[in-house]
């Protein structure tokens, strides 16, 4: 039962332009939302997060939106840069407990 | 340089071997999580240890246990294995016993595991 989805295995952009990836969930109890970005032989590192309290949270070129009506979370990148080509994993959690990850959405972003 | 270090980076072993990936956490971090990356699937949460002690458990298999030691290092045992089970295994650490935000969490790079 995957609890975390990311229908779009893969997204490609060009610089930039916006880069919207989206993640759906089903669990409600989710109440802590995190993206993380994975390069190639590296692990996973953290780039943004939003509190099931709010629906929009904004890092630099980085804004995260969260329907909770819908059980829809979706990254925005403005611009699209060539060093942000990476997987992208959405991931949940319940009370602070374990990360449940989407299965990734592979980003390339061309000149 | 996360500060999580996971050993090895990559193995390969026959079918119903048995193999142990280890993981060092961050210095002071007492959450250790194990995950699971197997090809065209997310990160799947295996099962997390808290200061020694088991705290969570995912869709870890009967054939995997984990434990985390005295000095906080954990490691991950995987026996009778299957071609199935060739995957990318991360730990993580954590200084708290749940993920408060974002970047308490640290991912290692990985270990490449190759079942043939």
């Amino acid at each position: 039962d995957q609890q975390v989805k990311q229908n779009s295995p893969s997204l490609s952009v060009q610089e930039g332009r916006i880069s919207i990836l989206n993640c759906d969930y089903t669990n409600s109890m989710f109440d802590y939302f995190l993206w993380y970005k994975k390069y190639p032989a590296e692990g996973p590192t953290f780039l943004i997060s939003i509190s099931s309290i709010k629906d929009k949270n904004e890092d630099g070129r980085f804004t995260v939106f969260l329907n909770k009506s819908a059980k829809h979370l979706s990254l925005h990148i403005v611009p699209s840069q060539p060093g942000d080509s990476a997987v992208y994993f959405c991931a949940a959690s319940v009370n602070t407990d374990k990360l449940i990850f989407g299965t990734g959405t592979r980003l390339q972003v061309f000149p | 340089d996360s500060g999580v270090t996971q050993t090895p980076k990559h193995l390969i072993t026959a079918t119903g071997q048995r193999v142990t990936l280890r993981c060092s956490p961050r210095s002071g971090d007492l959450s250790v999580y194990w995950y699971q990356q197997s090809l065209d699937q997310g990160l799947q949460f295996l099962i997390q240890y808290y200061n020694g002690e088991e705290r969570a458990k995912g869709n870890i298999l009967e054939r995997f246990s984990a434990q985390q030691f005295p000095d906080l290092h954990s490691e991950l045992n995987l026996s009778s294995l299957e071609l199935g089970d060739s995957a990318l295994y991360f730990c993580a650490s954590s200084g708290r016993q749940g993920v408060i935000s974002g970047n308490t969490i640290y991912f290692g790079e990985g270990s490449w595991l190759t079942v043939v």
